[in-house]
């Protein structure tokens, strides 16, 4: 089984709709991410978490909010999506002294 | 903020062929790592640089940290087929210990 696993893996919806896509990591990894990937864009950071009380704004939160309900569990929300939102989203968790980012598989989110 | 740029954004050489990467920070990074991300993948960790000047090798690749700690290269040497994909860097201001990541370079290989 994958150490960090992304729910769910691809999904197409509307406007205007909320959409959830959940992280579990059983790696023990006090840190997680979640990233955006947009062709030619690299890798933009959405936000973060160093533990369970601590979430912070990324390069590019707007329009997202998250939750991290427990060491191993971090969610991204859309609350009201938009065509733009449309990307692959990584979810990473880091720990240790190298700060070395494992990453999920991502999700692929269609917005219409 | 905190940018960091790579160039090319695109690559293409013939198997056998060197290929580098160029990484440069807008500001001082306490660090900086690389990852591979194959086509349809996700990003894997390659290495991570600390030092002021460091190289690194693995295999054939090599890694390379500028002295002021602003700029990174990876160089591949006589690429072959499976070096195919996007290599990325990432800086790590370290005031906020987060990464911000490069654009990113896609490298094909043709046979």
């Amino acid at each position: 089984d994958a150490d960090v696993t992304q729910t769910p893996r691809n999904r197409i919806t509307k406007t205007g709709k909320r959409i959830m896509l959940e992280c579990s990591q059983t790696k023990g990894h006090d840190r997680m991410y979640w990233y955006r990937q947009d062709p030619g864009l690299g890798l933009q950071l959405i936000y973060y978490s160093f533990d369970v009380k601590d979430i912070n704004k990324g390069e590019i939160s707007d329009g997202y909010s998250v939750s991290r309900q427990a060491q191993a569990k971090f969610s991204l929300s859309l609350e009201s999506a938009i065509p733009n939102q449309t990307a692959l989203y990584f979810c990473a968790t880091s720990g240790g002294f190298t700060g070395e980012l494992f990453f999920g598989e991502g999700s692929r989110l269609t917005v219409l | 903020g905190q940018q960091v740029m790579q160039i090319p954004q695109y690559q293409h050489v013939q198997e056998g062929e060197d290929f580098t990467t160029y990484c440069n920070s807008s500001t001082t990074l306490s660090n900086i790592q690389w990852y591979k991300q194959r086509p349809g993948g996700h990003p894997v960790f390659l290495i991570q640089l600390v030092k002021s000047g460091e190289v690194k090798k693995q295999k054939r690749l090599t890694f390379q940290f500028g002295e002021a700690k602003k700029n990174s290269s990876l160089h591949i040497t006589a690429t072959q087929t499976t070096d195919v994909g996007t290599y990325f860097c990432a800086g790590d201001g370290g005031a906020t210990n987060k990464l911000i990541f490069g654009t990113g370079t896609l490298l094909a290989v043709q046979p």
